[in-house]
């Protein structure tokens, strides 16, 4: 699989194998986090969410890992099929607030 | 089951002028929040609305406002159209308002100004 411990704004994937999409928040008091997909043409649609008191929530094929040491959040997906290609973001938000503050995305591709 | 319908789909207009968007959100849901979101960046929060009362408003210019309806539609009015608003406005709707109730988003309307 492809692991990126850096936040890029493209990832190419072969088709099958994992993908690690990274992102870095920016509020040390966000305590929910939201990955969401987003298709050419469509809005975002959600992915998976995770709570600041859980370091790890699985999904189907996707799993979200919460390190709030580094404040770094990361999205894996399971045998990436070509439907997975889209624009990945994470969002954070906390307590007191409620809008969402979105990352700035990080293109998929999965090749055949 | 209807997801988030937003109208129009695409829009084309001019500097100096005025823009109404629309957002009709799911069935049972009652508050509506507005994103915008310019090429190549993600969405950034202007407003979210709960049972017709403003809950939450991003940093936008007063040039842009918006209102909830009695049947829990919404619409963004930007006033003073400038290049700059060139973008995809999205709607997104949640049982109620709170950033914990899941917003589940509309496919947007793309503003052009000119």
């Amino acid at each position: 699989g492809e692991s990126v411990g850096l936040h890029l704004p493209t990832l190419s994937v072969q088709e099958g194998d994992n993908s690690i999409i990274n992102c870095a928040y920016s509020n040390s008091a966000s305590d929910y986090f939201i990955w969401y997909k987003q298709e050419s043409g469509k809005g975002p649609q959600f992915i998976i969410d995770i709570r600041s008191n859980m370091d790890k929530r699985q999904g189907q094929r996707v799993t979200v890992l919460l390190n709030k040491t580094v404040k770094h959040l990361s999205l894996q997906i399971a045998a990436t099929q070509p439907g997975d290609s889209a624009v990945y973001f994470c969002a954070e938000t906390w307590s007191n607030d409620y809008k969402l503050s979105f990352g700035a995305g990080t293109t998929v591709t999965v090749r055949a | 089951d209807a997801g988030v319908t937003q109208s129009p789909t695409h829009l084309i207009k001019t500097r100096g002028q005025h823009v109404t968007l629309r957002c009709s959100p799911i069935s049972g849901h009652k508050s509506v929040s507005w994103y915008q979101q310019v090429l190549g960046q993600g969405p950034q929060f202007i407003f979210q609305y709960y049972e017709k009362e403003e809950r939450g408003r991003g940093n936008f210019p007063d040039r842009f406002s918006a209102r909830q309806f009695p049947n829990y539609s919404s619409e963004l009015n930007v006033n003073a159209l400038l290049l700059g608003d060139s973008a995809l406005y999205l709607c997104a709707s949640s049982l109620a308002g709170g950033r914990r109730n899941e917003q589940f988003f509309g496919p947007g309307t793309r503003l052009t100004v000119l």
